[in-house]
Parts: structure tokens; C-alpha cells; sequence
């Protein structure tokens, strides 16, 4: 069936650094790609997304690029700061709307 | 961004009763609502979808009888979980999807603790 794979696991960075998280995708008709934040004991928050017209989307320190004939997609997070701490997850929509998650990353931010 | 509001956030019942967790949009009307659920330390797994007015759509291996779904609005969804046992304790989430003329976006509600005891 469709799924998405996300790398790394875990991710820790000095705070300042730059973190990439990458995904990819097995459905080819997915078009819609959002990117959630989440807090531990929370619901995931939606941060960015992209769709399949664009190939790049920024918003202040973030931005997801997108790669449709690699089926890869990814999270930019620039000047990252601790409260940036939390587990990220990629998403893909598929068939009927339903969304597909990855396995989440992990980031850590030391100050 | 839009608001979707789930309740209650934490719930601790007794083995053999039902529990009922509401969703709701609170700023837009959702024909499409979707529950998930998520045990620590892992991914959110869909369990259904709820589409208003009419039957959801269990994913595989979810029990339909167990797991109780009702869309009767376009802004409130409902979960029940029936006759609960120790291994239904989990982290339950609900997302709504808000259609726009540029495509839809899917916004989560802050998740359900529940704890059968």
C-alpha cells in the first residue's frame, strides 16, 4: 500500500544550526504535502505545506522543497532555536484524502 | 489557522463502558472529518474517515462495532469507543479537512488522553 518514509529518526542540533528533515512518498498522484509540529501531549500543529504545482515554499525560518519526479520531499529549519524541540512529521495525501504520515523525526535544539 | 477543538482532553473509564470523544470545527464546516490514533513514542495511524451524513470508512483491522463513528454535522464529529479495555488506552486525534478554492488543508484537533482502568 502507499507510504511515507521519514529520516532521520532523531535529529539534534546546536542552536543556530540549520535541520533537515527528509521524506519520501510512494503514491505519484499524491499532491498535497503539509508538514506538523508536534508537542509532547498535543495534537499536531500544521507549520507549512506544499502542493504539487510548486517546487519550493518558505515561510520566515522554514521551507519545504519538493521533488515530484523523485517522489522526495523535505522540512528546511533555519536559525533553529529550543523551542523548535519537538517531533516533526511529513504527510502525504492519497487516495480518497486521506493522509499518510511518516514515521515522525525527533529534533532536539541545545542552547 | 483553523480551529479544531477535541473533548474530552483526557478521560479515564472503567473496563466494559463506552467512552464518547467529540471533534468539532469551530470556524469552518467539515464534510470530511478523520480520526487517528497514536500509542508513544509513534506515528498517528488512521483509523477512519467520517464523512457528514453519511457511514465512515473503517481502515483495515479497525474494528466498525468497536469504534463508533457519527458525522451528523457539518462541525462535529464523534468517536465512541464501546465496551473499553486496558488495551484501547491510547492518544486519540481528530483532524477536519477545510476545502478552499486552492486546495484543501487538514488542521488536527489537541488529541484525546483515554485511560481504561
Amino acid at each position: 500500500g502507499e507510504n511515507v518514509e521519514q529520516h532521520p529518526s532523531t535529529l539534534s542540533v546546536q542552536e543556530g544550526d540549520s535541520a533537515v528533515i527528509k521524506c519520501t512518498y510512494s503514491d505519484s498522484a499524491s499532491n498535497y504535502f503539509p508538514w506538523y509540529k508536534q508537542e509532547l501531549g498535543k495534537g499536531p500543529q500544521l507549520i507549512i505545506d506544499i502542493r504539487s504545482n510548486v517546487g519550493e515554499k518558505k515561510d520566515q525560518r522554514i521551507a519545504v522543497t519538493l521533488n515530484k519526479t523523485a517522489k522526495h520531499f523535505s522540512l528546511h529549519i533555519t536559525e533553529t532555536q529550543p523551542e523548535d524541540s519537538a517531533v516533526y512529521f511529513c504527510a502525504a495525501v492519497i487516495q480518497g484524502g486521506k493522509l499518510i504520515f511518516g514515521q515522525g523525526t525527533e529534533l532536539s535544539v541545545k542552547p | 489557522g483553523a480551529v479544531v477543538s477535541q473533548h474530552p482532553s483526557r478521560v479515564i473509564c472503567k473496563s466494559g463502558t463506552s467512552v464518547k470523544i467529540e471533534c468539532r470545527s469551530l470556524d469552518f464546516q467539515a464534510t470530511t472529518m478523520f480520526w487517528y490514533r497514536q500509542f508513544p513514542k509513534q506515528s498517528l495511524m488512521l483509523m477512519a474517515t467520517s464523512n457528514e451524513g453519511s457511514k465512515a470508512t473503517y481502515e483495515q483491522g479497525v474494528e466498525k462495532d468497536k469504534f463508533l463513528i457519527n458525522h451528523a454535522s457539518l462541525t462535529l464529529s464523534t468517536l465512541t469507543v464501546t465496551s473499553a479495555h486496558p488495551e484501547d488506552s491510547s492518544f486519540y486525534i481528530c483532524s477536519a479537512r477545510l476545502a478552499r478554492r486552492s486546495g484543501n488543508t487538514i488542521y488536527f484537533g489537541e488529541g484525546s488522553w483515554l485511560t481504561v482502568v
